[in-house]
């Protein structure tokens, strides 16, 4: 199956900065979906996004779908250690039922 | 509004023996999906269902056998339970062909961690 490249696999940061984590394609998708998963519990949705270059926010998480359509990123700003977990992100190719996502940001916030 | 469930949330079984993992939406979502996560390889689809009585294998679904007899349950069996099945399988659902923007997001369970022994 499709996979998608995020980088970095693992962060960590001190609390109160801001952090950025992107996943790229080597193909385009018509959705981009970025999830988080804590531990013992299943992927939960963060941001949709539907169109090349939107930009959504959601409270201090920003993301965007990018204009080449091969990528997207994630923002967090004013990391605070509630944002410990994994963040996937998941796109979806035009015309199929399936997600691709990729392997997943180890998120660990330093108080 | 319970969402998605999956049923047991954690299973020991031994090699050989019939296992099934359950999954509930009550949503009424037109797709549901089962997943594996495994370390170093992220989700893996297994099977998914498009709606009813239709089922498509995913990308790795030897083992494992689904059935939909109604929209809002969706089980995994595996038939003869094997060590490399041991994994933590999620549950998942999305709306089908409607809304604009609806159609592609997927809803994930809280997941059954399984272990064979």
């Amino acid at each position: 199956g499709q996979q998608l490249n995020q980088s970095p696999q693992s962060m960590f940061i001190q609390e109160g900065e801001d952090v950025s984590m992107n996943c790229t394609s080597s193909s385009i998708f018509n959705t981009w979906l970025w999830y988080k998963q804590e531990p013992g519990e299943g992927p939960v949705l963060l941001i949709a996004l539907y169109k090349a270059g939107e930009l959504t926010s959601n409270g201090r998480l920003t993301a965007q779908f990018g204009i080449t359509r091969k990528d997207s990123f994630l923002n967090i700003s004013a990391s605070i250690p509630s944002d410990v977990g994994i963040y996937f992100c998941a796109g979806q190719p035009g015309g199929n039922n399936r997600l691709a996502f990729g392997k997943g940001n180890q998120v660990v916030v330093i108080p | 509004d319970a969402g998605i469930t999956q049923s047991p949330r954690y299973k020991i079984t031994e090699t050989g023996r019939q296992v099934t993992l359950m999954c509930h939406q009550t949503w009424s979502h037109s797709y549901m999906f089962w997943y594996r996560q495994d370390l170093g390889h992220g989700l893996r689809l297994i099977y998914y269902s498009a709606a009813a009585d239709i089922t498509d294998k995913g990308e790795v679904p030897d083992g494992y056998v689904v059935s939909r007899s109604k929209t809002e349950n969706f089980p995994l069996t595996l038939e003869s339970a094997t060590r490399s099945q041991t994994s933590v399988y999620f549950c998942a659902s999305r709306p089908g062909a409607g809304g604009p923007t609806s159609t592609d997001t997927q809803y994930f369970g809280p997941g059954t961690r399984l272990t064979v022994l």
